[in-house]
């Protein structure tokens, strides 16, 4: 069984502050997902990278898949009340074919306050 | 846009009812997938669909049916209602079931057993 394990699970901080969020797997995945998720809605998705050692921005938001495709991490620089939610990665797996089928870690809840 | 769009809201049933969570996708979506989400255990994959007609279990297909009659929906339905189905239930659709390709994410069902 595949799991995607994230650290830290609750981090709260101060407007303005640098973060990072790391999603670690003894397994390799073939993609990363990074998704953010506020309450009573459902996920939505930042990023996929797909290459290992691959890095994109998006804003005031870095995600690194890792050299060997078995972790990432999302890193939040100058952290604003509006980044506020919880952050889930997630591991493409295909097994026998053109699945896409979703492995998504426990989340970090992110509370950045004012 | 509709997107995903998931109904019931909310549903309160007591042990032994059965009922279906409705799910429905405007973006001609091949593939489709239903997740549950506890706390601390992140998002699992009880069913998904590669298209109309077919389907497979993910992680915790126990106590859960579905269908793929068309490609625009992919109701879940819980054969017999028990405590430990008491969950917050997403659907997720993708334009095709391939490596990379992030999901668009119903608004959730919150289902309660008692």
């Amino acid at each position: 069984t595949q799991l995607l394990e994230q650290s830290p699970q609750f981090l709260s901080i101060q407007e303005g502050e640098n973060l990072t969020v790391y999603c670690n797997s003894s397994s390799v995945f073939s993609s990363l997902q990074w998704y953010r998720q506020e309450p009573g809605e459902g996920p939505v998705l930042l990023v996929t990278v797909v290459t290992g050692g691959e890095v994109k921005k998006l804003k005031r938001l870095t995600f690194q898949f890792g050299d060997a495709r078995k972790d990432s991490s999302l890193h939040i620089t100058a952290a604003q009340p509006g980044d506020t939610g919880l952050y889930l990665c997630a591991g493409g797996s295909s097994t026998g074919g053109a699945t896409n089928k979703l492995i998504f870690g426990t989340g970090t809840l992110l509370a950045v306050q004012p | 846009n509709a997107g995903v769009t998931q109904t019931p809201k909310f549903q309160v049933l007591k042990t032994g009812q059965s009922m279906t969570l409705q799910c429905a996708q405007d973006m001609n979506h091949e593939y489709m997938s239903w997740y549950r989400q506890d706390p601390g255990m992140g998002l699992r994959l009880i069913h998904y669909s590669v298209g109309a007609g077919i389907t497979d279990q993910g992680e915790v297909p126990n106590g859960y049916n579905v269908s793929r009659s068309t490609t625009e929906d992919f109701p879940l339905r819980l054969l017999s209602a028990a405590p430990s189905q008491t969950s917050v239930y997403f659907c997720a659709s993708s334009y095709f079931a391939g490596t990379g390709v992030g999901y668009t994410f119903g608004s959730g069902t919150r289902l309660t057993v008692v």
